[in-house]
């Protein structure tokens, strides 16, 4: 039973739009969420992380929007551009379950110039 | 400040085997956490090290086993080697736990192929 789940496995922007990535989670305990993009031979790096005590997050290009009654958060990129092109995944975890993160599958992102 | 390192890159081995992968988390950080992610999946949770001790365990038999040491760094050490083990093994470091939110922060990883 997968407790995070991305259900795109794929998504392909034009540069200078926005990536919108998606991030459905079945835990309500969850309360910590996390994105990560991967290059290929690469660690997963971290982007940006949102608490459960706020509905939104900004870094620089990328937000995320986190809605707790649907279980549901998002990633936007914008502007989107060539070496944003990645697997993303999200991350969740609960407080009461330790730095115990569990993932999704992952959406790979092609940004196309 | 000193990112997560791991090695080996790659390793190849036979099953039935043994292996040990080693990690030095980034510095400032204490925790440590190991992953394994196999083809077209999302990482999976192993085991999380803090003072030296096991702090929690993911869906994996005792055959994955750990140690941390003094400085922090860690091992993970897999035994009897099964085809279905063949994965890439990311190792990541974080503040402790109470310390509030921390993010992960990962290596590498280590490409493990058991044949």
């Amino acid at each position: 039973d997968q407790q995070v789940k991305q259900n795109s496995p794929s998504l392909s922007v034009q540069e200078g739009r926005i990536s919108i990535l998606n991030c459905d989670y079945t835990n309500s305990m969850f309360d910590y969420f996390l994105w990560y993009k991967k290059y290929p031979a690469e660690g997963p790096t971290f982007l940006i992380s949102i608490s459960s005590i706020k509905d939104k997050n900004e870094d620089g290009r990328f937000t995320v929007f986190l809605n707790k009654s649907a279980k549901h958060l998002s990633l936007h990129i914008v502007p989107s551009q060539p070496g944003d092109s990645a697997v993303y995944f999200c991350a969740a975890s609960a407080t009461n379950y330790g730095q115990n993160f569990v993932f999704g599958p992952g959406t790979r992102l092609s940004v196309l110039p | 400040e000193t990112g997560v390192t791991q090695s080996p890159t790659h390793l190849i081995k036979t099953r039935g085997q043994q292996v040990t992968l080693r990690c030095s988390s980034q510095s400032g950080h204490n925790t440590v956490s190991w992953y394994q992610q196999a083809l077209g999946q999302g990482p999976q949770f192993i085991f999380q090290y803090y003072r030296e001790e096991e702090n929690g365990r993911g869906n994996f038999p005792p055959r994955f086993s750990g140690l941390q040491f003094p400085n922090y760094s860690s091992e993970l050490n897999v035994n009897a080697l099964e085809l279905d083990d063949s994965a890439l093994y990311l190792c990541a470091s974080s503040l402790a736990p109470g310390q509030g939110y921390s993010p992960l922060h990962f290596g590498n990883g280590t490409r493990l192929t058991v044949t």
